[in-house]
Parts: structure tokens; C-alpha cells; sequence
């Protein structure tokens, strides 16, 4: 069955960098393109980024442009998001999901998710 | 970036009761809409996609409906697991931007 792992709970004083990674399995890993996408406490979802575990290309949300860095180890089927400058504002929830997209008419979703990987920033 | 807002924000409800949340896009999107469920301390869950498909394994209670800019979810009966909070996301354009949420509660 599909399944995304995540690593554990971080904590991280301001300035400092996190990576969190999201290990894949039960699916052809290069195949299926992987979304970032965070939770602040209390409030809604917010994406961050995509990678292609194909070829590792990646695109940002422009307000974490500079900031982030998604990368992918193919030998072990695992995404990593590295978020560098932390901030307390920066302080939540960060999932990996998985894009699933329906060849005949293009429409997306994310079908399978990380269980999530609280990033806790505080000095 | 393409603006996703969700009404209402929050919703009291009974079981058995049909409940209907609506989505608008502040641009077209389409039918590249899709809802998901989050339980308290859960990942989101995928319900539908496109803006009318059930996700597999879905309740058949669910549905959606929707193109352009407007979309709604409706749960016809609703039974005690459906209290959670539902977000509707478009995935027509990067970033793929979110609804602010609708927490639906027991009433």
C-alpha cells in the first residue's frame, strides 16, 4: 500500500535551518510528483512547493523562494524539504503529499499524504 | 495567485442533517477543484476531485458540484465522523492555494 513516512518532531531556534524528510513506498517513487504543503497551529493549509522525484525539478511558492529547498534521494524513495532562516512564524505542521493526476483529463489532487512533521521554532 | 474562499467558516450541525459548504475562486479554475477532510491531529484526507469525482473509498453521502469559480460540497445525511474541518483547494495554477476551511460541529 502507498504510504509516505515523515521524520520526526523538530525544534529550532530562530535563524537556524530545518530538513524534514518524507520517505515513499508502495508506488513506482519517480512517478508521482510530491507537494510540500504547511499548518500553522489553529489555522489552514498553505502549499509550498512541488518536486519531481523524476528528474528533481522544483518550483516554490514565491513568499518561500530563497528560503526552501526540496531534493530527492531516488536509492531510497525519500523527498526532503530544508527550510532555512527560521522564524517563529514558521513554527508548524509540514506535510508531504503525493500529486495524482488523471492522465485522460489533466485534473490533479493529492491523493496520499505524510502524517506530518511538527517544526517547532522558539528560542 | 489564485484566492480561494470558503463559506461558511464554521457550521453547527446534527447528525442526519444534509449540509452544504460552498467554494469561490477568485478567478475561473475550470473544474480543477478538489475537497478534502481533516480530522483534529490528522492529515487531510482527499474526498473529491474534478470538482465531482469521490475520491475511492468515500462515502457516497458526499458529493460535488461546480466549474468556473463557484463549487460546492453537500453531505446529505450526516453521520458522527463527518464532524471535521473540509478544505477546498484549486489545482489549476501553482500555487496550488487552499480555502480557509469549514469546521463543521456537532450542534
Amino acid at each position: 500500500q502507498v504510504q509516505l513516512v515523515q521524520s520526526g518532531a523538530e525544534v529550532k531556534k530562530p535563524g537556524a535551518s530545518v530538513k524534514v524528510s518524507c520517505k515513499a513506498s508502495g508506488y513506482t517513487f519517480t512517478s508521482y510528483y510530491i507537494h510540500w504543503v504547511r499548518q500553522a497551529p489553529g489555522q489552514g493549509l498553505e502549499w509550498m512547493g512541488i518536486l519531481n522525484p523524476s528528474g528533481g525539478s522544483t518550483s516554490y511558492a514565491q513568499r518561500f523562494q530563497g528560503r526552501v529547498t526540496m531534493t530527492r534521494d531516488t536509492s531510497t524513495s525519500t523527498v526532503y524539504m530544508e527550510l532555512s532562516s527560521l522564524r517563529s512564524e514558521d513554527t508548524a505542521v509540514y506535510y508531504c503529499a503525493r500529486l495524482l493526476s488523471d492522465l485522460l483529463t489533466g485534473y490533479h489532487s493529492f491523493d496520499y499524504w505524510g502524517q506530518g512533521t511538527l517544526v517547532t521554532v522558539s528560542s | 495567485d489564485i484566492q480561494m474562499t470558503q463559506s461558511p467558516s464554521s457550521l453547527s450541525a446534527s447528525v442526519g442533517d444534509r449540509v452544504t459548504i460552498t467554494c469561490r475562486a477568485s478567478q475561473s479554475i475550470s473544474s480543477f477543484l478538489n475537497w478534502y477532510q481533516q480530522r483534529p491531529g490528522k492529515a487531510p484526507k482527499l474526498l473529491i476531485y474534478a470538482p465531482s469525482t469521490l475520491q475511492s473509498g468515500v462515502p457516497s453521502r458526499f458529493s460535488g458540484s461546480g466549474s468556473g469559480t463557484d463549487f460546492t460540497l453537500t453531505i446529505s445525511s450526516l453521520q458522527p465522523e463527518d464532524f471535521a474541518t473540509y478544505y477546498c483547494q484549486q489545482s489549476y495554477s501553482t500555487p496550488y492555494t487552499f480555502g480557509q476551511g469549514t469546521k463543521l460541529e456537532i450542534k
